[in-house]
């Protein structure tokens, strides 16, 4: 069965401090996969999407940066973050288009 | 205005009582996700639908495409079911625009 990982759950880092969260997803080959951030009392926003190794979308132009090295790992990455970098970033994938989305569990960030 | 709106923001009821979470969107859309976020943060997908009506266990989604209205209803709640509800329509190939969410706290 298909599963997806996310971590870490939780993350506190300094504002200026490097950020990699990572997620990948087993049990399926060429997933679409999705990076999402729900800041403090605000709806979802999708961040990136790659629906193949080394393709990256950006939704919204912002700190951060993604890459898909292998084909079940995608990573959000930072080199200086942001105090308006805090928040619950989620990753999720799908087989492809007009299929159901899955969530991973979650990485809440705070930025000090 | 968001293109996805939802109603109402926050929802208490008594145990055993008949649950409806109402969303409408302002854009053509392919398809709609009702998704479902508990405290801790993780996000359960409940249905993606783009006509009709499904159900699973108490759980029913409907969808009138020619109203952009999207309705949830929970049948015979229960203190698990709290949780902030969400739905998210499906633009385009990729991008899923969401809704602000409901909190529903069920008594018991």
């Amino acid at each position: 069965s298909q599963t997806i990982h996310q971590w870490p759950a939780t993350l506190v880092q300094p504002v200026g401090s490097p950020l990699s969260l990572e997620c990948t997803v087993e049990g399926t080959s060429n997933p679409n996969l999705y990076w999402y951030r729900q800041a403090a009392g605000r709806g979802l926003q999708l961040l990136f999407y790659s629906v193949g190794i080394g393709q990256i979308s950006s939704e919204v132009p912002q700190n951060l940066s993604a890459s898909r090295p292998q084909d079940r790992q995608f990573i959000l990455s930072s080199k200086k973050l942001l105090l308006s970098d805090s928040g619950f970033y989620l990753c999720a994938w799908r087989l492809a288009a007009n299929y159901g989305y899955t969530f991973g569990s979650g990485t809440r960030l705070t930025v000090v | 205005k968001n293109e996805v709106e939802q109603s109402p923001q926050n929802l208490t009821a008594q145990e055993g009582e008949f649950i409806t979470i109402n969303c409408s969107y302002s854009v053509g859309i392919s398809a709609l996700h009702w998704l479902q976020q508990h405290p801790g943060g993780g996000i359960v997908s409940l249905f993606m639908l783009s006509s009709g009506k499904k159900k699973h266990g108490r759980l029913i989604a409907t969808i009138n495409i020619q109203e952009k209205h999207s309705s949830l209803h929970i049948t015979a709640s229960h203190p698990r079911d709290s949780a902030v509800y969400i739905c998210a329509a499906v633009r385009g190939a990729q991008k899923l625009v969401f809704g602000q969410g409901t909190r529903l706290t069920i008594n018991p």
